[in-house]
């Protein structure tokens, strides 16, 4: 069965520095999202995209933080001056209009 | 409140017995989408039910929706230690495609 994938799984950085988390959609969907999970928390939407542009993001969704569709399967988040708030999982997800999205495993941001 | 809002926070059960979760949110939807996550790991994807749809089964699983109250419940029957863990709903607003979760409500099944 089809997944999406994430990597790194863990990723501990210093504050200040530029960090990328990358995300591989499920092959067929044209929809993808990046969500985070600050721990004992809710999950919070960050951003969506389609057709090669953003389509909704959120308050959280600043000026550091940018997404890129580099080639025709990997999705990525960068944040480019990480602070010690950006800890947290971040969660890719994709999905057909309207339909199911699905998770990927997630990624576990530490900032020092 | 929050747009998907779980109650209780916390429920815990004897194995085999039934468990119960539900969600409330505040505005029209297009769906609502149920996930469930053990500590720390990723959000696996149970059920979705549509704005027209008033209830669905999957498995052990049964999702009502009441669009006129604006909530929906979660019934997982005859419980296993397995399915201890955190449950979401979330929601996608009319117009929208991202997903609204709620706070979710913690699972314990007791063997």
């Amino acid at each position: 069965e089809p997944e999406v994938t994430q990597t790194p799984s863990h990723q501990v950085t210093q504050m200040g520095q530029e960090v990328i988390l990358r995300c591989v959609p499920i092959s067929n969907h044209l929809y993808f999202y990046w969500y985070r999970q600050i721990l004992g928390q809710k999950v919070e939407f960050l951003v969506s995209f389609y057709n090669n542009e953003i389509s909704e993001k959120s308050e959280i969704f600043d000026d550091q933080f940018s997404v890129e569709r580099p080639d025709g399967s990997n999705f990525t988040l960068k944040i480019r001056s990480t602070k010690l708030e950006d800890s947290a999982m971040y969660f890719c997800a994709s999905n057909e209009l309207q339909e199911t999205q699905y998770f990927g495993p997630g990624t576990r941001l530490l900032v020092l | 409140s929050q747009q998907g809002e779980e109650d209780p926070q916390a429920l815990s059960i004897q194995e085999g017995e039934n468990a119960t979760m539900n969600c409330s949110y505040k505005t029209s939807i297009n769906n609502l989408q149920w996930y469930r996550q053990n500590s720390g790991r990723g959000l696996v994807h149970l059920i979705l039910i549509r704005s027209n749809e008033r209830e669905k089964h999957s498995g052990r699983l049964r999702v009502t929706l009441d669009t006129s109250k604006k909530s929906s419940s979660l019934l997982i029957t005859a419980s296993r230690a397995a399915d201890t863990a955190s449950y979401f709903c979330a929601t996608v607003i009319q117009g929208a495609q991202k997903l609204v979760f709620g706070q979710g409500t913690r699972l314990t099944i007791n063997p």
